[in-house]
Parts: structure tokens; C-alpha cells; sequence
């Protein structure tokens, strides 16, 4: 079955403690992205990755990290989380283009304390 | 920064009624337009896409486009209960090196029963 997922579904952390997200797709897609989404403010992009060893920042890149060093898998670090990341985050991919369908994960809800 | 402007809501419609919902985008040279439905605590899915002006048709689901007035609308025939989700506008917008997906906050609708 054709699908991105995402783990763990749902984190709560403390502040300081680093954390990953993983994001893994099997389309064999090139495009990959991450996305937070708050109430009012819709979803937003954090980082995306064209291809392999190629990635850029979103409109909201600060405090988070990612890598692509295989093309499925585009893992989302949060080195030292803060209290204002408590979100729900989306992982999305696609073959590259413009006119294309972005496929979602589940999401992940993540908790900041 | 490129902006998707959708009414909050919530539009409320009795079932067996046409919802319309509506989204305005800033970025003249657009070319590639999206209508994802969230559910609750759900990931986006995509309903629609729409490249050329006019009207696309998918089963009870109508994507209409006016570039020149940069709109871009979603009709619902015969709404159901079912349809009860947020509904997300979504335009890819050029970078410099790719494109990227500028979302709505989203129209939430509400079909009584």
C-alpha cells in the first residue's frame, strides 16, 4: 500500500530534551516536506527536500533540523525543544513539479512541557 | 510571502444543499491549485486540482477558477453530514529552485442533518 508514515503518533517532552520524528514514504517519491499546523494559522511549511542530500528551508525553519540522506526516509529533529513547538506536525511527499498531489501522513502530535 | 486567504467559518448548510466555499490567492503566476479535506485530528486528503480557468467536475465535487481575479472555489452538490471537515486551499507557488504548496487556513462546514 502506497503511503507516508510517520512515528511516534503522539509526544509529550520536556523542554531541552532532544527528539526526532521520523517520516518514511514507499512511492519512491522525490519531494519530501514537513509542515506544523496551529489553530488559525493553517499549515505552514518548516523544511522540504527536493532529493537526496538536497534540502531547504520553509517559512518556519527555526529550531528544527532535518536530513535526506536516503531517498524514503526525511527525519525531523528538534535539538532542544521549546514550549512554542507544541504542534501537530505533518510529514507530505511527492514526485517533484508543479502540478502535483502531496501526500500526508498521519501526523504527529507533539507536547512540549 | 505569498498569502491563501479562506473565510474560517463555519458555513453552515442543511443536507441535500450546495456548500460553496471560497479562497483568493496573491501570487499572479500560480498555476497549480488544491483542495485538500481534513477531518478532526486527521491528515489532509486531497479532493480536487486545478490547473486551467473554468470548472472541473468530480462526482458531487465542482473546482471552479478565475485567474484574472486570482479565485479559486470549491462546490458541493447534495451536501452530507459526511462532509463535515475542514476544507483547505492549497497553491503552489515558484521558488527559486522548486515549488512549494502555500495553504489556507481553511473554511470549516458544517452539514445538519
Amino acid at each position: 500500500e502506497a503511503q507516508v508514515t510517520q512515528n511516534p503518533r503522539y509526544l509529550i517532552t520536556v523542554t531541552g530534551k532532544k527528539l526526532t520524528v521520523t517520516c518514511s514514504q514507499n512511492m519512491n517519491h522525490e519531494y519530501m516536506s514537513w509542515y506544523r499546523q496551529d489553530p488559525g494559522l493553517g499549515l505552514r511549511q518548516i523544511y522540504y527536500s527536493m532529493n537526496v542530500e538536497v534540502t531547504d528551508k520553509g517559512d518556519v525553519p527555526e529550531g528544527y533540523k532535518v536530513s535526506r540522506k536516503e531517498k524514503r526516509n526525511f527525519p525531523l529533529i528538534l535539538e532542544s525543544p521549546s514550549p512554542n513547538q507544541t504542534s501537530l506536525y505533518f510529514c507530505a511527499s511527492s514526485f517533484g513539479g508543479e502540478a502535483v498531489t502531496q501526500y500526508f501522513g498521519p501526523g504527529t502530535r507533539l507536547t512540549v512541557l | 510571502q505569498k498569502e491563501v486567504e479562506q473565510n474560517s467559518g463555519p458555513l453552515s448548510v442543511p443536507e441535500g444543499a450546495i456548500a460553496s466555499l471560497n479562497c483568493t490567492y496573491s501570487d499572479r503566476g500560480s498555476q497549480s491549485f488544491f483542495w485538500y479535506r481534513q477531518y478532526s485530528g486527521k491528515s489532509p486528503e486531497l479532493i480536487m486540482s486545478i490547473y486551467s480557468n473554468g470548472d472541473k467536475e468530480d462526482g458531487r465535487f465542482t473546482a471552479q477558477l478565475n485567474k484574472a481575479s486570482q479565485y479559486v472555489s470549491l462546490l458541493i452538490r447534495d451536501s452530507q453530514p459526511s462532509d463535515s471537515a475542514t476544507y483547505l486551499c492549497a497553491v503552489n507557488e515558484k521558488t527559486d529552485s522548486s515549488y512549494k504548496l502555500i495553504f489556507g487556513s481553511g473554511t470549516r462546514l458544517l452539514v445538519r442533518p
